[in-house]
């Protein structure tokens, strides 16, 4: 079956300028996380939802990123007035209902720079 | 202190080689623990869970010790294409909360 998909896979933006980045988790999953991965670094996590609610926003770094769920599918994560400091790779994850040993499938990221 | 701390490497290793990279965690409520591995620019992809019995796939062996809080992996006779980087990843009772480790670059020489 399809993985995770994320759209764009690249993308360019000048400082300032708003972005947003999509997310399409495996059918069916429940959970959907977003993480900030920047050069030589792990991921590290943003946001998570479970269906459409967002239990866990603690990650965002500031109040220009914003991330919705609305029908509990479909994610997208959106950075207004784009820093150069935000450029890195936006990985999106998904997993089935909650458990100790879920693995979290990873879509192939957006890679964003911000000139 | 980082949450969950690996050595960064690079190991650069020949072929054949046995390998073995540990992980500290500084959270004792930790739950969950995996062993991810990323290509490079790709994506993470789930390599092992990691239970407190210890487990083991194939050429792969991963341990932890809670009274330690280290989780150890271990490569037996490493292939070209174990070459990667190998990130710790801690996590709740519940699968979420992951934290992830800054990983260990491996390079398996021919």
């Amino acid at each position: 079956g399809a993985g995770v998909s994320q759209s764009p896979r690249y993308k360019v933006a000048k400082r300032g300028q708003d972005v947003a980045l999509r997310c399409d988790p495996i059918s069916g999953h429940v959970s959907l996380f977003w993480y900030q991965q920047a050069l030589g670094q792990g991921p590290e996590f943003l946001t998570y939802f479970q269906n459409e609610a967002q239990l866990d926003k603690s990650g965002l770094p500031s109040d220009r990123f914003f991330a919705e769920r609305p029908e509990g599918s479909v994610s997208t994560l959106k950075i207004q007035r784009t820093q150069q400091e935000d450029s890195a790779v936006y990985l999106c994850a998904s997993s089935a209902r909650g458990g100790p040993s879920k693995t979290q499938y990873f879509g192939p990221g957006t890679r964003l720079l911000v000139l | 202190r980082k949450e969950v701390e690996q050595d960064p490497g690079p190991f650069n290793v020949p072929e054949g080689a046995t390998v073995a990279f540990n992980c500290t965690y500084s959270n004792s409520a930790s739950q969950s623990f995996f062993w991810y591995r990323q290509d490079c620019r790709k994506e993470p992809k789930l390599l092992m869970s990691v239970y407190s019995s210890g487990n083991e796939d194939g050429r792969f062996t991963a341990q932890l010790n809670r009274a330690s809080q280290y989780i150890s992996l271990l490569i037996r006779d490493s292939k070209l294409s174990d070459s990667a980087t190998y990130l710790c990843v801690v996590g709740d009772n519940y699968g979420q909360n992951f934290v992830f480790g800054p990983g260990t670059r491996l390079s398996v020489l021919p």
